[in-house]
């Protein structure tokens, strides 16, 4: 079976552009959530979509917004790139009972 | 607010020398404790859940244990392709939240 799949691989913004990142989950998990990793650290908590609806967010601007499609498929937007947003970018989804979350292998952004 | 600490934050060991990785949390009602592994500039890869304290698992080299208050991933007789970095993480349980709290992880590196 596929795993999580994300796209694109790696991507180059300049500072005040907009990017958007793609996620689709593991056949049949409904939940899909969203995770932002700086070199050196854990990954910390974007959001949460399940049944399209968002169930949780972290503490990240409003220039940060994700939705969910009706196939479970997600999109993470960020506007108004700072230097900061140089992240990976990692998806993961997970069954609406489950707790285990499974991981992308992640989106590589670098804001120039 | 949910935390983890773990440490050391690198390791080197010797192909074949035993050792133990921290993770110590706090957190307002566990529902799970979770260990990823993570190789350079690629998502985690889930290796086990733990729900309360007293419970063991295992997988190959690998044995995680819980208490009220800290996890150890056990490395027994570790190989070369051991090497990577192995982050800890918690999930809340009374909330309706799934999101994950990470730790930054400990670098381990296992010489031949």
């Amino acid at each position: 079976d596929a795993g999580v799949t994300q796209s694109p691989t790696h991507l180059i913004k300049t500072r005040g552009q907009q990017v958007t990142l793609r996620c689709s989950p593991i056949s049949g998990h409904k939940s899909v959530s969203w995770y932002q990793q700086v070199l050196g650290q854990g990954p910390q908590f974007i959001f949460q979509y399940y049944e399209k609806e968002e169930r949780g967010r972290g503490n990240f601007p409003d220039r940060f917004s994700a939705r969910q499609f009706p196939n479970y498929s997600s999109e993470l937007n960020v506007n108004a790139l700072l230097l900061g947003d140089s992240a990976l970018y990692l998806c993961a989804s997970s069954s609406i009972g489950g707790s285990e979350q499974y991981f992308g292998p992640g989106t590589r952004l670098t804001v120039t | 607010e949910d935390q983890v600490t773990q440490s050391p934050e690198a390791l080197r060991l010797q192909e074949g020398e035993s050792s133990s990785l921290n993770c110590s949390y706090t957190v307002s009602g566990l529902r799970g404790l979770f260990w990823y592994r993570q190789d350079p500039g690629k998502g985690p890869e889930f290796l086990f859940t733990l729900y309360s304290a007293g419970e063991e698992k295992e997988k190959e080299r690998l044995k995680a244990t819980l208490t009220k208050k800290e996890s150890f991933l056990h490395i027994t007789a570790p190989k070369p392709e051991d090497s990577a970095t192995y982050l800890c993480a918690v999930q809340a349980g009374d909330t309706g939240r799934r999101a994950l709290t990470f730790g930054s992880g400990t670098r381990l590196q296992v010489q031949p």
